[in-house]
């Protein structure tokens, strides 16, 4: 089982607040991940890190910013939120080597 | 990474076993192929990956054909709640650029 926890699971905000999504991972992963999935679409890639104080835009570009200060830390934060970032937001982790990635259980954003 | 075509859904009999193919043809020498799965509203599950020689683990087998151009992975006797999205990625082993999911086979297992 992958030690990788995403809080809060469930998060309901109203427009224009500010919220951040908590991922950590015990395992000592240098490459972090973070994913967004609108229901029944595909994975898309929002960011990554190769390790700490690195941070790197994925294919998809999103309005949220994340930082690695620490190892096994990968926030994401929405400076303010907006409706049209309402999905699932997965976190996840790999080895430096390899390519075995590790998923939390994803955090679904509500923005009302 | 080299591209991968998935059928976008199959269906298979509970108790039977789930055949799901992936096409790779311009997979290079140092690829490997990995399969992973997501059941409803979780995250990916990593199942199985190999290069060339086929595999087996406790959740599945993967079958790579000599050219390596196509693969399948077996789930021997399928239950319910293999019902999930499958997805064949093709990476090579150490790859410092992320992993990217296509839209993979919806597999339905039924009763």
């Amino acid at each position: 089982e992958a030690d990788i926890y995403q809080t809060p699971r469930y998060l309901v905000i109203g427009t224009g607040k500010k919220i951040t999504l908590e991922c950590s991972q015990t395992m000592g992963h240098d490459k972090m991940y973070w994913y967004q999935q609108d229901p029944g679409m595909e994975l898309h890639l929002i960011h990554y890190s190769y390790g700490v104080n690195s941070t790197e835009k994925g294919d998809l570009s999103s309005e949220s910013t994340v930082s690695r200060i620490r190892t096994e830390h990968f926030p994401l934060t929405l400076e303010s939120a907006r409706p049209s970032h309402t999905s699932q937001y997965l976190c996840a982790s790999s080895k430096d080597t390899g390519n075995t990635i590790y998923f939390g259980e994803g955090s679904w954003l509500t923005v009302v | 990474d080299a591209k991968t075509t998935q059928p976008p859904s199959m269906d298979c009999a509970e108790g039977r076993a789930a055949n799901l193919p992936c096409n790779h043809s311009t997979i290079s020498g140092n690829e490997y192929v990995y399969w992973y799965r997501q059941i409803h509203s979780q995250g990916p599950q990593y199942i199985i990956h190999g290069l060339k020689n086929n595999e087996t683990n406790e959740m599945a087998s993967l079958i790579i054909t000599e050219d390596r151009k196509s693969s399948t992975l077996i789930l021997p006797h399928a239950t319910l709640r293999d019902t999930a999205v499958y997805y064949c990625i093709v990476r090579v082993w150490i790859d410092n650029n992320d992993m990217r999911f296509g839209a993979g086979t919806r597999l339905t297992v039924k009763p």
